[in-house]
């Protein structure tokens, strides 16, 4: 069945400094969503990449959607503690699959 | 957009008992999903909401176990049946995909059902 891989599980980042988070799938998607979970709080949708290699980017936060439309990235600049949270992404074939996520922590 | 509303926001049942969580959005819907999210894990899709017809339950999930209602295309309950404590969990409602400018759609979640069982 459809699987999204999602890594690192884990960053825990310097205030100012840069991350990624990566996802891969097993097989083609018709498109990839982006989501951020705050603590205690359900998951807010971010953004959405439809076409083979996009990039999108939402002020510090840069999307990209690979050639072969079965892997994404999410790179965030300049984190600030606001940052803090677990991001998701999601990859659509015929239902959502979620991937792990990435729960990032801030150290000011 | 649409905005999402779930009872109760969390629970704490004995085993063997029932609970149903509602979900409420503020438009029509046409697709509504129920997800379960287990502490510090990521979301399971369990079923898809059919307005008018039985849901589309995924792997893994059955109908005995979490029946599920849409009477309408603004509501739909969830109900979790003989529980376990492997039932305590987060329970989302999802709606979309709502088209936004430029073509893009967007999924919105409800704020969940945290479940605990004892």
């Amino acid at each position: 069945g459809q699987q999204v891989m999602q890594i690192p599980q884990y960053q825990h980042v310097q205030e100012g400094e840069d991350f990624t988070t990566y996802c891969n799938s097993s097989t083609t998607l018709s498109n990839i969503q982006w989501y951020k979970q705050r603590p205690g709080g359900h998951p807010v949708f971010l953004i959405q990449l439809v076409k083979s290699g996009e990039v999108k980017k939402q002020k510090r936060l840069t999307f990209q959607f690979g050639e072969a439309k079965k892997n994404s990235s999410l790179h965030i600049t300049a984190t600030q503690t606001t940052d803090v949270g677990t991001y998701f992404c999601a990859g659509q074939v015929n239902k959502l699959s979620f991937g792990a996520g990435t729960t990032v922590t801030v150290r000011a | 957009s649409a905005v999402i509303s779930q009872k109760p926001s969390r629970d704490i049942c004995q085993r063997g008992t029932s609970l149903t969580i509602q979900c409420q959005v503020d438009s029509q819907v046409t697709m509504m999903f129920w997800y379960r999210q287990q502490p510090g894990q990521s979301l399971t899709l369990i079923a898809t909401a059919n307005q008018g017809s039985e849901a589309t339950y995924e792997s893994g999930f059955v109908i005995d176990k979490f029946p599920i209602s849409r009477p309408n295309l603004t509501f739909s309950t969830l109900t979790v049946s003989n529980m376990s404590p492997e039932d305590s969990s987060i329970y989302l409602c999802s709606v979309g995909p709502f088209q936004l400018a430029g073509g893009s759609y967007e999924q919105y979640f409800g704020p969940g059902t945290r479940l605990t069982v004892t």
